[in-house]
C-alpha cells in the first residue's frame, strides 16, 4: 500500500484478554516504531525496530507488552492480560532509515484499544 | 520529566495572525521532528531538521542545536491550521505533549 497500514482500527476487549495489533509499514522502510497515545496525552514511545538489529524495547511499560517484526516488514504488538489503563490509541510509524537521521516519519491511522 | 518541552500548551489565534510554537529539549540531539495531528485525524510529518531553517508553504521551522531549541512558525494562519503540533527528537524517539492550536475566522 501507499502508506502505513494498521489493523484493527478499533478493538474493544475485556480486561484480562490478550490483543494483537498489526502494523504494515511502507515497503522498503527499515525503521518501524510503536507509540501509544492516551486520551489528551502526548506520544509515548514503546518500541523501535531498525533493520535486523535488536529492537529498542526501552519504552514498553510492562512485560505484558511485546512486539515482533517478521521479515523486516510487518510488525505485531501484543498486549497480554489487558488492563483498563492499556486503553489508548496505538500508533505505528515507519521511516526509510533509523538512527540519528530517521528521515520523514510516516504514521498509520492507529488502532484504538478499549479495555472494559 | 519529559526531555522535550513545548510551549504554549494551548494557543488561540485569529485568522491571519503570525504564530510561533516553541520546543526545548534537555539533552543533545542530532535532529528534530515537527508533526501535525488534526482532531480525530492522523499524524503528518511536517519537518525533520538538524540545523538552520526549513520552509514549506506558510510553515517555517528553525532549530538551534547549541541552545537546544526549535520553533515552528505559521504565517497568515488559517482555521485549517487548527491542530496539535508536536515536536520530538530523532535520537531518543521522545515527543513533547504537543501544542493545541485553534485559529478562528
Amino acid at each position: 500500500g501507499a502508506g502505513v497500514s494498521q489493523s484493527p482500527s478499533n478493538k474493544v476487549t475485556e480486561k484480562g484478554k490478550d490483543v494483537e495489533l498489526r502494523c504494515d509499514p511502507i515497503s522498503g522502510h527499515t525503521a518501524l516504531y510503536w507509540y501509544r497515545q492516551s486520551l489528551g496525552q502526548g506520544l509515548e514511545f514503546l518500541i523501535y525496530f531498525q533493520g535486523n538489529s535488536a529492537p529498542d524495547k526501552s519504552g514498553l511499560p510492562s512485560d505484558r507488552f511485546s512486539a515482533e517484526r517478521t521479515g523486516g516488514s510487518v510488525s505485531t504488538l501484543t498486549i497480554q492480560r489487558t488492563q483498563q489503563e492499556d486503553s489508548a490509541v496505538y500508533l505505528c510509524a515507519s521511516s526509510l532509515a533509523g538512527g540519528l537521521y530517521t528521515g520523514e516519519l510516516f504514521f498509520g491511522e492507529g488502532s484504538r484499544l478499549t479495555v472494559l | 520529566k519529559n526531555e522535550v518541552e513545548q510551549s504554549p500548551q494551548n494557543l488561540t489565534a485569529q485568522e491571519g495572525e503570525f504564530i510561533t510554537i516553541n520546543c526545548s529539549y534537555s539533552v543533545g540531539i542530532s535532529a528534530l521532528h515537527w508533526l501535525q495531528q488534526h482532531p480525530g485525524g492522523g499524524i503528518v510529518s511536517l519537518f525533520m531538521l538538524s540545523s538552520g531553517k526549513k520552509k514549506h508553504g506558510r510553515l517555517i521551522a528553525t532549530i538551534n542545536i547549541q541552545e537546544k531549541h526549535s520553533s515552528l512558525h505559521i504565517t497568515a494562519s488559517h482555521p485549517r491550521d487548527s491542530a496539535v503540533y508536536i515536536c520530538g527528537n530523532t535520537d531518543k524517539l521522545i515527543f513533547g505533549t504537543g501544542t493545541r492550536l485553534q485559529v478562528f475566522p
